[in-house]
């Protein structure tokens, strides 16, 4: 079965500094898809970016880049430029491409970004 | 219009009561789902419909009752719940049917019940 592991629970970045958090997935399948979701206080998930696993190239979305290391089973986000609208709690999230569905995704148990000015 | 709109945003309710969440979105998306995040926890999925026809059921307990009256919109019947089913309840929705991988998902801001 697959996992996905977000080992830090909370973490703290002052704005306009950089920030990087971790996950790491377990799968036994080569074909599959890795988001970031954000969910601030407002309660909804929004999707922040995404990644092809058959991808090599880096998935980046302005100010949000991923390092995607296959063999490692790591997808780490990292934030530039941190603002203030980033504070929110971040969920990895897994979905295999074959079998289940789009929606099954499987999340980490979510990191807590605070925002300091 | 990109959202995804639930009623209530929040609902108060005895275990014998019947309630009923809504979830609309109008931007043609044919996939729509529910999931229950309990506090501090990430969301789990409980049901997908796809094309309005109910394709997945998470193993979740009768007194949740899925409908999908039309392609815009997307129901959940409550009937007595217990005290551990207060959560949020978030909806989703998808361009593509199920079948289709990596699709962005489009959540609304869910429904926080309390079941007393």
């Amino acid at each position: 079965a697959q996992t996905v592991t977000q080992s830090q629970p909370e973490m703290s970045v002052q704005e306009a500094e950089t920030v990087t958090l971790s996950c790491t997935y377990d799968t036994s399948e080569s074909d599959y898809y890795l988001f970031w979701y954000k969910q601030p206080p407002s309660r909804q998930m929004i999707l922040v970016i995404r990644q092809e696993a058959y991808k090599q190239q880096n998935a980046t979305e302005n100010r949000f880049s991923v390092n995607f290391q296959k063999a490692a089973k790591s997808f780490s986000l990292k934030i530039s430029d941190s603002q203030l609208g980033d504070a929110a709690m971040y969920f990895c999230a897994y979905n295999r491409v074959h079998g289940g569905s789009q929606g099954n995704l499987i999340f980490g148990k979510g990191t807590k970004l605070s925002v300091k000015p | 219009d990109t959202e995804v709109t639930q009623t209530p945003k929040h609902l108060v309710m005895g275990m014998t009561n019947k309630k009923s969440l809504k979830c609309e979105q109008h931007m043609g998306h044919r996939a729509m789902y529910w999931y229950k995040q309990k506090a501090k926890k990430p969301p789990e999925l409980m049901f997908v419909y796809s094309y309005e026809k109910l394709s997945i059921n998470e193993s979740v307990p009768s007194r949740f009752s899925p409908e999908c009256p039309n392609s815009s919109l997307l129901n959940l019947h409550l009937h007595a719940l217990q005290p551990e089913d207060s959560a949020l309840y978030l909806c989703a929705s998808s361009q593509a049917p199920t079948g289709v991988r990596g699709e962005k998902l489009f959540f609304g801001s869910g429904t926080q019940l309390s079941v007393l």
